[in-house]
């Protein structure tokens, strides 16, 4: 498949823990985004990675988040000491320069 | 002032008839705007983009975009069932030579049989 991939689907996690969500961009994408939607609500903006510049991290909500991208491919977003409120549905996009974004099928987080 | 901003709704409209969604954007650097389009639980999917004023049609949508009004538009003829979803509107800009690219928080649409 072509498009972009997320692992896990699903995450449980307990509070306090650490976790680590996977976003395969589609091959040859330069642009690479984070989304966080919360049931019933919008696209919330968590960080922005386009080719070799540094990434855009202002849509991160605290310290305990922060993402990388490796090779100018895979992202990684981890979320460190987990807590409820960060349950929520995790989509990574990617897209070529500023053209449309490709949705993954997202990383559902359930902190207990 | 959100940057891009739509109404939450829902907006329910009957079957066959038309469907507007409406959406308003601040930054007049904006220079591509796009329309997705999310059933529930999945992910978003583009249904059209626009980057001229005027109207642009595919199939059962146009979208229309003015600039000097700031506003896009998407408008869904013969409405059906299965368009029932939310849509989202995004602005791409480059801003000081930053990149951005910003998403509405979406109108939820209701097509009822």
């Amino acid at each position: 498949g072509a498009g972009v991939s997320q692992s896990p689907s699903n995450k449980v996690t307990e509070k306090g823990k650490d976790v680590e969500l996977r976003c395969d961009p589609i091959s040859g994408h330069t642009a690479l985004y984070w989304y966080r939607q919360s049931l019933g609500q919008g696209l919330e903006f968590l960080i922005y990675f386009q080719g070799n510049s540094a990434p855009d991290k202002s849509g991160l909500p605290s310290d305990r988040f922060s993402a990388e991208r490796t090779g100018g491919s895979v992202s990684t977003l981890t979320i460190q000491r987990t807590q409820q409120e960060d349950s929520a549905v995790y989509l990574c996009a990617s897209s070529w320069a500023p053209n449309e974004q490709f949705f993954g099928p997202g990383t559902r987080l359930t902190v207990l | 002032q959100k940057e891009v901003e739509q109404n939450s709704g829902p907006l329910s409209v009957p079957e066959g008839a038309i469907a507007s969604l409406n959406c308003t954007y601040s930054d007049r650097g904006s220079q591509s705007f796009f329309w997705y389009r999310q059933y529930s639980g999945k992910s978003p999917e583009l249904i059209m983009f626009i980057y001229s004023n005027g109207d642009k049609e595919d199939g059962r949508f146009t979208a229309q975009l003015n600039k000097a009004s700031q506003y896009v538009s998407l408008l869904i003829r013969d409405s059906q069932p299965s368009d029932s979803a939310t849509y989202l509107c995004a602005a791409y800009a480059i801003t000081s030579g930053t990149y951005k690219y910003i998403f509405g928080t979406g109108t939820r649409l209701k097509v009822l049989a």
